[in-house]
């Protein structure tokens, strides 16, 4: 399988713990993309990588939320004290940043927190 | 900012054509993507438009109207299949990628 592959698949954790996912890309995609996602709306984008390189974060994002792509591969989103307003599907998308950056995504974290 | 609107439900029937609208407000954006998503399921790609017009994919063709901020997405000869959601979606140069709400289509037979 030569997807965008994300892990864990689903993620349940109480209120204040630290919960860290991983997303694998498209290997030779440059760029990563992280988003969030709750019912009935549209991914909401977090942030993302050009190889290693965090390039663009949204003002959305507090500073619990952290990601790093530490060797222009595969990439992490940690979230701290997680509230239960954190829980959602987190997607990882890459591309080839091409003029047309088409992304693929991958299957999600679903994050439950109680 | 880059307000997309769409509607929210849509209903066709199998064998039908389908329209879906999409509206931004925006000062600027490098290309116009629209996505399917089905029901718990990641969003895949579907078509893209980056000059004025329309691109034909298949049972799939979009279109652009920059100068109306406009854009939608044409599905003939509807499948059952195609009950998911879509999303219009706006691709800026800085990288960042802004997503609408997405339209739930549901084909009826």
């Amino acid at each position: 399988d030569t997807g965008v592959s994300q892990d864990p698949r689903h993620k349940i954790t109480k209120r204040g713990q630290n919960v860290t996912f991983r997303c694998d890309p498209i290997s030779e995609h440059n760029r990563l993309y992280w988003y969030r996602q709750t019912l009935g709306q549209g991914p909401e984008f977090l942030t993302y990588f050009q190889n290693e390189a965090q390039l663009e974060k949204s003002r959305l994002l507090s500073d619990r939320f952290s990601a790093e792509r530490p060797k222009g591969s595969f990439s992490t989103l940690e979230i701290q004290r997680t509230e239960q307003g954190d829980s959602a599907m987190y997607l990882c998308a890459s591309s080839l940043a091409r003029v047309v950056d088409e992304q693929f995504f991958g299957p999600g974290t679903r994050l439950t927190v109680l | 900012g880059q307000n997309i609107d769409q509607p929210t439900e849509m209903t066709a029937t199998e064998g039908a054509i389908v329209q879906i609208n999409c509206t931004y407000q925006t000062s600027g954006f490098n290309g116009l993507f629209w996505y399917q998503q089905h029901a718990g399921e990641a969003p895949t790609f579907l078509s893209y438009n980056v000059l004025d017009g329309l691109e034909e994919k298949g049972r799939f063709s979009s279109f652009l109207s920059r100068s109306k901020g406009y854009s939608y997405l044409l599905l003939k000869e509807l499948q059952m299949k195609d009950s998911a959601s879509y999303l219009c979606a706006l691709f800026s140069h800085a990288g960042k990628s802004t997503f609408g709400d997405g339209t739930t289509l549901t084909v009826k037979p």
